[in-house]
């Protein structure tokens, strides 16, 4: 089965300095890979997505991920942070084929140093 | 364009009780999730449905937990008897449709059992 891991628990950060979220995934076959943010009393919102193509994704609000096949992570990086991206962030993935359930990982606590 | 809506937004029972939780997809979104989001975890899948049928309920407790999306619109999700382990966050989310298709996210109804 599909699987998640987000080593870190939180991840401090000065604002303006470099931002980088780590996951690393488990799948059989080819992953479908997600990035989420969750915002206090919030629901989770889409932040990108890699299906295929360019390592290089990129997304909403300054972030973007690089996909590693080799290393089986998704790092979600955002080159200068602000305080408004504290937050929590998910990582997920899904299988191609199987079934179509996403998993999410435990999630990273952001919090951004003004 | 109107979001993922869901009620109660909390709730607080006694253990034995049971309690009903609402969720409304966004317009012309095919496929609904629940998910349940316990403390410190990354959102688990409860039960997926395309349309008004059941695509994926292997992760739901049958013998306490019932959803139903009648007319492939609206959900509810029941829990009877509630244990106190069902302690937790209820997220609904919506997506056009299934595979790679990003979901959105309702704010979710936190559930306390005492």
């Amino acid at each position: 089965a599909q699987s998640v891991a987000q080593p870190e628990d939180q991840v401090n950060v000065a604002e303006g300095n470099p931002l980088t979220v780590k996951c690393t995934y488990s799948v059989s076959g080819n992953p479908y890979l997600f990035w989420y943010v969750q915002y206090p009393n919030r629901g989770l919102q889409f932040l990108l997505k890699y299906i295929t193509g360019d390592n290089l994704v990129k997304g909403s609000y300054g972030f973007e991920a690089e996909f590693n096949k080799s290393q089986t992570s998704f790092h979600l990086k955002k080159p200068s942070a602000l305080v408004s991206d504290s937050a929590l962030y998910f990582c997920a993935v899904r299988e191609t084929g199987g079934n179509n359930r996403l998993a999410f990982g435990k999630g990273n606590q952001v919090v951004v140093i003004p | 364009e109107a979001g993922v809506a869901q009620s109660p937004r909390y709730k607080i029972i006694e253990k034995r009780q049971s309690v009903a939780f609402w969720c409304n997809p966004i317009s012309g979104h095919a496929t609904l999730y629940w998910y349940q989001q316990i403390l410190g975890q990354g959102p688990k899948l409860l039960i997926q449905f395309q349309n008004n049928g059941v695509v994926d309920d292997s992760q739901l407790p049958k013998d306490r937990f019932s959803a139903e999306r009648l007319k492939g619109v609206d959900s509810t999700l029941k829990i009877q008897p509630a244990k106190l382990e069902d302690s937790a966050v209820y997220l609904c989310a919506s997506s056009l449709g299934q595979g790679v298709s990003e979901q959105y996210f309702g704010p979710g109804t936190r559930l306390t059992v005492t």
